[in-house]
């Protein structure tokens, strides 16, 4: 089973640029959500989605995008990358026991 | 706002030596409390724990909730080199799912 797959393991970009953080899951979890995690700060959710059409805010939402148009995909855009945002990127999906994590995006931001 | 402090941030101990790891919550909507361990990439599960006072044991490692002093502690007996990792404390919370994590527990054991 794949479970939950994301898209690229390394990326780095140049201030100012865009891109999209891809994240698949073949479980058919309702739930999906993203993460980020910096040294000393555990996982902060950024967005999830309850559902396809679905998606709410995180604890720390500002200069990302989501949508959620069909069950299994849950890409996360950085609209104009900035340094703040290197960091260690994670993927997950659950139906309402333990969630799943995609091994992670190391995202730098010159 | 959701919260889920854990204790102590970090901590070095020797093989064998018997641990303690703590988790505290301040959440509304309480589902149920997830231990995690990572190592160098993803979470993995291991645990999950609902009710209050019953124990979910796996190998040496055993969880127990107190949903009345809102924690859980994660105790790890005869430590090994291998359970050297961070372990994560996640709340679940509402109706959708949703998982605040603590910042984590570094272990380190040393030979």
């Amino acid at each position: 089973n794949a479970g939950v797959t994301q898209t690229p393991k390394f990326q780095v970009l140049k201030t100012g640029q865009s891109m999209t953080l891809q994240c698949a899951q073949d479980m058919n979890h309702e739930y999906m959500s993203w993460y980020r995690q910096d040294p000393g700060m555990g996982l902060r959710l950024i967005h999830y989605s309850v559902g396809a059409g679905i998606t709410d805010q995180g604890e720390v939402p500002n200069g990302y995008n989501v949508s959620r148009s069909t069950t299994e995909d849950f890409p996360l855009r950085l609209l104009s990358a900035a340094p703040s945002q290197t960091s260690v990127y994670f993927c997950a999906s659950a139906r309402n026991t333990e969630a799943f994590f995609g091994q992670g995006t190391r995202l730098t931001v010159v | 706002e959701d919260k889920v402090v854990q204790s102590p941030l970090s901590l070095v101990v020797h093989e064998g030596d018997t641990v303690t790891l703590n988790c505290s919550y301040e959440v509304t909507n309480f589902r149920s409390l997830l231990w995690y361990k990572q190592e160098k990439k993803a979470p993995t599960f291991l645990f999950m724990l609902t009710s209050s006072g019953i124990e979910k044991k796996s190998g040496r490692l055993s969880s127990i909730l107190d949903k009345k002093e809102l924690f859980s502690i994660l105790n790890i007996t005869a430590t090994q080199t291998g359970d050297s990792a961070v372990y994560l404390c996640a709340v679940h919370t509402g109706t959708a799912s949703k998982l605040t994590f603590g910042t984590g527990t570094r272990l380190q054991v040393m030979l």
